[in-house]
């Protein structure tokens, strides 16, 4: 079964407004955990990582929150934008000895900004 | 630098037919990875692979679909036979050796259509 899941499968939101887009993983081995942003017709395209010794990365306009004691994830997004229309993603790294890493990924969150 | 480069972005294929989708990683990358997406859903893990070498194939189906990543040329994804559960999108995603997790990069995806 999956590891990664998602608590909303849809979010719609108004331009301009912060968007919040949740993930529950239940493997507490994962090394890393990234978001991906996937477009229609596109491939997913990495947005910001955390590792699992981090509470709190920062990028431009996004915040990845991890919390390790629920085992939830979430991405912040600032100022929503129209072109951030797309299917979120939440994966989980999981070291398999060596340099073997997997990406598990739950079933994505499709956000919508309204203009 | 080209990103991770998937040939043929869509192929239809009738059932019983053979499908094989190309993978070129970025430069400088010797691993590589197939994820399978259903509609509306999530990627899911097939194969891992260096060159010539599978490292993990816990995501396969035990028949029809096979991989591999020559020594020279890109990882092809074979499926024979093909049935129309396996219409999905196919992506391909690189690493460079020695990644932590958080360098995986995917390219834009191989559709598949089985009529």
């Amino acid at each position: 079964g999956e590891n990664v899941g998602l608590h909303l499968p849809t979010l719609s939101v108004q331009e301009g407004d912060n968007s919040i887009i949740n993930c529950a993983y239940s493997n507490s081995a994962s090394d890393y955990f990234i978001w991906y942003k996937q477009e229609s017709g596109k491939g997913p395209q990495f947005i910001i990582d955390i590792r699992s010794n981090m509470d709190k990365r920062q990028g431009q306009r996004v915040t990845v929150l991890l919390n390790k004691t629920v085992k939830h994830l979430s991405l912040q997004i600032a100022a929503t934008q129209p072109g951030d229309s797309a299917v979120y993603f939440c994966a989980e790294v999981i070291a398999s000895g060596g340099s073997n890493y997997k990406l598990t990924f739950g079933k994505g969150t499709l956000l919508t900004v309204n203009p | 630098n080209a990103g991770v480069m998937q040939n043929p972005r869509h192929l239809v294929r009738r059932r019983g037919q053979e499908a094989r989708l190309r993978c070129s990683p970025m430069k400088g990358h010797s691993h590589v990875y197939w994820y399978r997406q259903l509609p509306e859903e999530g990627l899911k893990f097939m194969v891992y692979l260096q060159k010539e070498n599978i490292i993990d194939e816990s995501g396969m189906p035990k028949e029809r679909f096979s991989a591999e990543f020559p020594k020279e040329g890109p990882s092809i994804l074979r499926i024979q036979q093909v049935v129309r559960g396996d219409s999905a999108a196919y992506f391909c995603a690189s690493s460079p050796p020695n990644h932590s997790g958080n360098t995986i990069y995917f390219g834009e995806g191989s559709w598949l259509t089985v009529v």
